[in-house]
């Protein structure tokens, strides 16, 4: 069975810093896809980015940036210049069909 | 554009209750999938609709049941609640991939809180 686990249930960054965020995950397939999700207070799960395993090059979206080391099962996300509203619960999903199988989350605190 | 739409926000029963949860999927989908977040903990998943049959279930009991209506919109019952039924209910909505078993992204509404006393 697939299983993601998130190793830091809390950190913590200084505006305008960078900081990153760990995930691991177990898995017999080849094809899959991962994500990171925010859950910010209001509780509405957003994608933040998405993962391909069979590309090479890791995703980024704005500040936003990913290590994909397949070989590790390593999904590590980074977030530069760190903004007040990055602060949330962060999950690391996983999905090869349909479902999403999610970590414990880390939650992210920003200070001013 | 509407993204993923739920109703109600909140909601408390009784232990022994039933309770319907309602979701509307982003505009252009047509699968929807059901998450329970106890916590302080991760989504769950619950079960996937798509063309209105149930297409995969996870490790819950049978009672909890869905629909999915012709408008792709989707529905999740829960029987004889029990208190720790009590969570967050995420529905998420995507697009089938050449209708085979994937979807693309899945996209989340805000939820449901559900407390059961």
């Amino acid at each position: 069975a697939q299983t993601v686990t998130q190793s830091q249930p809390e950190m913590s960054v200084q505006e305008a810093e960078t900081v990153t965020l760990s995930c691991t995950y177990d898995t017999s397939e080849s094809d899959y896809y991962l994500f990171w999700y925010k859950q910010p207070p209001s509780r509405q799960m957003i994608l933040v980015i998405r993962q391909e395993a069979y590309k090479q090059q890791n995703a980024t979206e704005n500040r936003f940036s990913v290590n994909f080391q397949k070989a590790a099962k390593s999904f590590s996300l980074k977030i530069s210049d760190s903004q007040l509203g990055d602060a949330a619960m962060y999950f690391c999903a996983y999905s090869n069909t349909d479902k999403l199988i999610f970590g414990t989350g880390t939650r992210l605190q920003v200070f001013p | 554009d509407a993204g993923v739409t739920q109703s109600p926000t909140h909601l408390i029963k009784t232990r022994g209750q039933q309770v319907t949860l309602r979701c509307s999927p982003k505009s252009g989908h047509d699968t929807v999938s059901w998450y329970q977040q106890a916590l302080g903990q991760g989504p769950q998943f619950i079960f996937q609709y798509y063309e209105e049959e149930e297409r995969q279930r996870g490790n819950f009991p049978d009672r909890f049941s869905g629909h999915q209506f012709p408008n792709y919109s989707s529905e999740l019952n829960v029987n004889a609640l029990l208190l720790g039924d009590s969570a967050l209910y995420l529905c998420a909505s995507s697009l089938a991939i050449d209708r085979t078993d994937r979807t693309d992204t899945q996209y989340f509404g805000p939820g449901t809180r559900l407390t059961v006393l």
